[in-house]
């Protein structure tokens, strides 16, 4: 059984920063490309960030570039999301989710989804 | 950036059929995947490449995709289908994953 366990979340100030894990099981992580997509309170699904099976293609949303980072440790199963220079606006569940090919460009969707982790951007 | 548009939300009668559009530039060359939100819960995929189902999703969920617009159809609706849906597409140009604005279906 797949499985996506997210952990990290929680209140910060804006302008600090955040690092949020996904943990991965029930399938070969390293065979897939992996995604973070967030949630605002009672707003839409928005893409943040996607990586490819080897860390060679890595994309970001406008709205999170150079301010947030994605990688992953193959060897742990755990896929990450550094968060810097937080904002009000970044307030959102966060979720971890699987691609269905080795690189976000390829397939593009998200077969698999964790249950979120919920960070609170305020002072 | 691409941007796709769903209304905000479609009414149905149990036992009728709900059609929820999504509209795009071209959108007919994309690949579309189609998302259901339940309140509380993580996404699940209903509809991918524009009109396959995964394993375990019933048949009475369906998709089509041209021009600008694609729909995703649910037939015989009951109860158990009221949720937020949501259509996506990769966005090659920009290289970014692209979600619609959501579309609230309501079974009266």
């Amino acid at each position: 059984e797949v499985q996506l366990v997210e952990s990290g979340g929680g209140l910060v100030q804006p302008g600090r920063s955040l690092r949020l894990s996904c943990a991965a099981s029930g399938f070969t992580f390293d065979d897939y490309a992996m995604h973070w997509v967030r949630q605002a309170p009672g707003k839409g699904l928005e893409w943040v960030s996607g990586i490819s099976w080897n860390s060679g293609s890595i994309g970001y949303a406008d709205s999170v570039k150079g301010r947030f980072t994605i990688s992953r440790d193959n060897a742990k199963n755990s896929l990450y999301l550094q968060m810097n220079s937080l904002r009000a606006e970044d307030t959102a569940l966060y979720y971890c989710a699987k691609d269905t090919g080795v690189v976000p460009a390829a397939r593009g969707y998200f077969d698999y989804w964790g249950q979120g982790t919920l960070v609170t951007v305020s002072s | 950036s691409y941007v796709l548009t769903q209304p905000p939300s479609v009414s149905v009668a149990p036992g009728q059929t709900a059609r929820i559009t999504c509209g795009g530039n071209n959108i007919g060359s994309k690949s579309v995947h189609w998302y259901q939100q339940k309140p509380g819960q993580a996404p699940v995929l209903v509809v991918y490449d524009d009109s396959d189902r995964p394993s375990g999703i019933p048949e009475r969920f369906s998709g089509s995709n041209s021009g600008n617009t694609a729909t995703l159809t649910i037939s015989r609706v009951e109860a158990g289908d009221e949720a937020d849906y949501y259509c996506q597409v990769w966005d090659s140009s920009s290289d970014q994953g692209v979600f619609g604005t959501g579309t609230k279906v309501t079974v009266l």
